[in-house]
């Protein structure tokens, strides 16, 4: 079975453009959850979204948005991008949405110059 | 809120050597515990798991037991390889109030020498 993707791998962005990150869970999985990866702030969770609804959300600025498909694929966004904005943005589904096995995909490079 | 709390890094050991990462937790109800491992340039790969008191959690060599009263779930390794070299997360999962959501432990960075 194929594991989580995530594309693209790495991104090159400048202060003020907005971007678009995309996840595909294992096949099956209909959670999926986001988080931050900074040197600075360790791993954050973003949000989740299980079925189609975002389902929990951690305590980031509105510029951080996402969504998800009817096949569980997801996307996040970020709008008006800012230099503290560079990390790693991590996807993890999982399949029914409890405290079960996130399982992760190898990640999104982003970098805000 | 939830919270983990892992030892100190960076650890450096010779290979062969026990291996001890500790991680406490704060949680509200009776949360899952989880230890991710992150190898340079890789997102994470679970490691073990435990979901209830006094489980314990095992795999390639390193385990884990779900300890309540202390509320603990250090990482054991009896003898570590060169290829352990990577950065270890401890990880809690309380569906009553997150459902999916993982809290993270700092992460602690382990390197190996032969």
């Amino acid at each position: 079975k194929a594991g989580v993707t995530q594309t693209p791998r790495y991104l090159i962005k400048t202060r003020g453009q907005q971007v678009t990150l995309s996840c595909s869970p294992i096949s099956g999985h209909r959670s999926v959850s986001w988080y931050q990866q900074t040197p600075g702030q360790g791993l954050q969770f973003l949000f989740e979204y299980f079925s189609e609804t975002q389902r929990n959300k951690g305590n980031f600025p509105g510029r951080f948005s996402g969504r998800q498909f009817s096949n569980s694929r997801s996307e996040m966004n970020v709008s008006t991008l800012e230099l503290g904005d560079s990390a790693l943005y991590l996807c993890a589904s999982g399949m029914a949405g409890g405290a079960e096995t996130q399982y992760f995909g190898p990640g999104t490079r982003l970098l805000v110059l | 809120g939830d919270s983990v709390t892992q030892m100190e890094g960076p650890v450096t050991l010779s290979e062969e050597a026990f291996l001890t990462i500790n991680c406490t937790y704060t949680a509200t109800g009776y949360p899952s515990l989880f230890w991710y491992v992150q190898y340079p340039g890789e997102g994470l790969q679970l490691l073990l798991k435990a979901t209830k008191a006094d489980d314990k959690g095992s795999n390639k060599g390193f385990e884990a037991t779900y300890r309540k009263e202390t509320t603990s779930f250090h990482l054991e390794k009896g003898s570590v390889q060169v290829s352990d070299s990577a950065v270890y997360f401890c990880a809690l999962s309380a569906r009553e109030t997150s459902g999916s959501r993982l809290t993270f432990g700092e992460g602690t960075q382990l390197t190996v020498n032969p």
